[in-house]
C-alpha cells in the first residue's frame, strides 16, 4: 500500500539554521515524489518534485531508493519560509498520497 | 486566467443541508481531485476524475456526491450535511503523470 510519513509535525528553527523536513514512503514501484507548500490560509503550491530536480526558493530533495526517503532542505533558513509543508507520493494511478504535514516554524 | 478556481470560497451552513461547491479548470487537465483537509491540516484523497470519469472513490460517505459535467469541471454536492464535514475542501487538477495544482479552496463550517 502506498504511505507518506512525515514524522514531525512542527518543526521550530532559527532564521539562518539548516532545515530539514523529512519524509519517508512506502511503495513498492517507482514512486513520484513531490513537495508541496501552504501558507497560511492559502492553496496548496507545489514546492519541487524529484524528476525535476531543480531548486527552489532554496529547497532541495533527493530522493533515496534505498532509505525510502525525499526529505527536503535548506541550507539557511529564512523567516517567510514557516509555512505547511507535505511530501506527496504517486504511484502513476491518478492517486496523489499527502503525509499529514510538517508546520516549519522559523524563529527570528 | 485562474488555474483552479472554485466557488464559493466560503460557505457556512446548519446540519442537514444539502449544498455544494463548485470547481473549474482553465489548464486542459484529463485529471481533477477533491481533497478534504480537516482542522488538524490532514488532507486526504476523497475523489479523482479522469475525463469525466470516477476513478477514484475513497471511502468517502455516500451523502457526498462529485459531479463531472465535463473534464474542466468537478462539482461536490453534500447532502445532509453533519458537523464532522466542517472542513476546508480542495479540488486540483493534472496531467498525469504531472504534479496536482490546487484551488484555492472552500471552507465549509457546519453548525
Amino acid at each position: 500500500a502506498q504511505r507518506v510519513t512525515q514524522p514531525e509535525k512542527l518543526l521550530s528553527v532559527f532564521k539562518g539554521a539548516p532545515v530539514e523536513l523529512k519524509c519517508n514512503y512506502s511503495y513498492s514501484g517507482s514512486p513520484e515524489l513531490f513537495w508541496y507548500v501552504q501558507y497560511s490560509r492559502q492553496r496548496l503550491q507545489l514546492l519541487l518534485r524529484h524528476i525535476s530536480r531543480e531548486s527552489i526558493k532554496g529547497f532541495t530533495a533527493d530522493l533515496n531508493k534505498g532509505e525510502t526517503s525525499f526529505h527536503l532542505k535548506k541550507p539557511f533558513a529564512q523567516e517567510e519560509d514557516s509555512a505547511m509543508y507535505y511530501c506527496a507520493l504517486s504511484g502513476g494511478d491518478d492517486k496523489i498520497i499527502f503525509g499529514k504535514g510538517t508546520r516549519l516554524h522559523i524563529l527570528p | 486566467d485562474t488555474a483552479v478556481s472554485q466557488t464559493p470560497k466560503y460557505l457556512v451552513t446548519q446540519m442537514g443541508n444539502d449544498k455544494s461547491i463548485k470547481c473549474e479548470q482553465n489548464l486542459g487537465h484529463d485529471t481533477m481531485y477533491w481533497y478534504k483537509q480537516d482542522s488538524k491540516k490532514f488532507l486526504k484523497i476523497m475523489f479523482s476524475y479522469n475525463n469525466k470519469e470516477l476513478i477514484i472513490n475513497e471511502t468517502v460517505p455516500n451523502r457526498f456526491s462529485p459531479k463531472s459535467p465535463d473534464k474542466a469541471h468537478l462539482n461536490l454536492h453534500i447532502n445532509s450535511l453533519e458537523l464532522g464535514d466542517s472542513a476546508v475542501y480542495f479540488c486540483a487538477s493534472s496531467q498525469p503523470p504531472g504534479a496536482p495544482y490546487f484551488g484555492p479552496g472552500t471552507r465549509l463550517t457546519v453548525t
